[in-house]
């Protein structure tokens, strides 16, 4: 069964901390997420990569950068955790054909509590 | 200018009735795709239907039916039979082919409560 993982269900971190989001995905895909989700605002694009080493900014990425050593995981920092970046964050990845309509998987979220 | 539109924060149906869901899109670019996402409390976002623009049919799969109305740029999901497993948080979203990397854009998602 094809999947994404997110190594933390739930994380609590102080403010300032340096915090990393791990994702790993085994489907092969070349392009890979991560999205902030908040209520009342969906899913906004915090970066992506199309390729190893590869990134590009999303939507919102002040505050985060990110890491793709490999091409099965793609890591979020937050270089010094704040309280607004309290949220919901969810990896996907995806194959890069339009043509392929199901080739988005997600994680199952990361919920981090900055305190 | 939202790419994604869901003007439906909350929606109550009852049991075994149907439902739909609104969702209206903002773009210039003529391929792109368009699809439903269910997100139940657990958290994990579920695949539900998709929709490419040049699909001539509206799209269905078991209960879920995309109502497409291109020159009207809608795109409103439509549960059959609801249950009580359906309540969740569904989420419209459209990827535009001219992105390159093909990241969606996620509009701001429907609470759906089915009702006993």
């Amino acid at each position: 069964d094809v999947k994404v993982t997110q190594s933390s269900r739930y994380l609590v971190k102080r403010t300032g901390e340096k915090v990393f989001l791990e994702c790993v995905q085994d489907m092969d895909h070349e392009n890979m997420f991560w999205y902030r989700q908040d209520p009342g605002l969906g899913l906004r694009l915090i970066y992506f990569s199309y390729d190893v080493k590869m990134k590009e900014k999303g939507d919102i990425p002040e505050g985060y950068s990110v890491s793709r050593e490999k091409k099965e995981r793609f890591s979020l920092i937050l270089e010094s955790a704040s309280t607004n970046q309290t949220s919901m964050y969810l990896c996907a990845s995806s194959s890069p054909s339009v043509g392929q309509p199901y080739g988005y998987t997600f994680g199952s979220g990361t919920r981090l509590t900055v305190v | 200018a939202q790419k994604i539109t869901q003007t439906q924060p909350g929606m109550f149906v009852q049991e075994k009735e149907a439902v739909t869901l609104d969702c209206t899109y903002d773009t210039s670019d003529p391929s792109y795709g368009l699809f439903w996402y269910k997100q139940p409390s657990s958290g994990e976002m579920i695949f539900l239907i998709y929709q490419g623009s040049y699909d001539q049919q509206n799209a269905t799969e078991g209960r879920y039916s995309l109502n497409f109305q291109k020159a009207r740029k809608s795109a409103n999901l439509v549960i059959s039979a609801s249950q009580l497993g359906d309540s969740a948080m569904y989420f419209c979203a459209m990827r535009e082919q001219s992105t390159g990397a093909n990241n969606l854009f996620f509009g701001t998602g429907t609470r759906l409560t089915v009702i006993p």
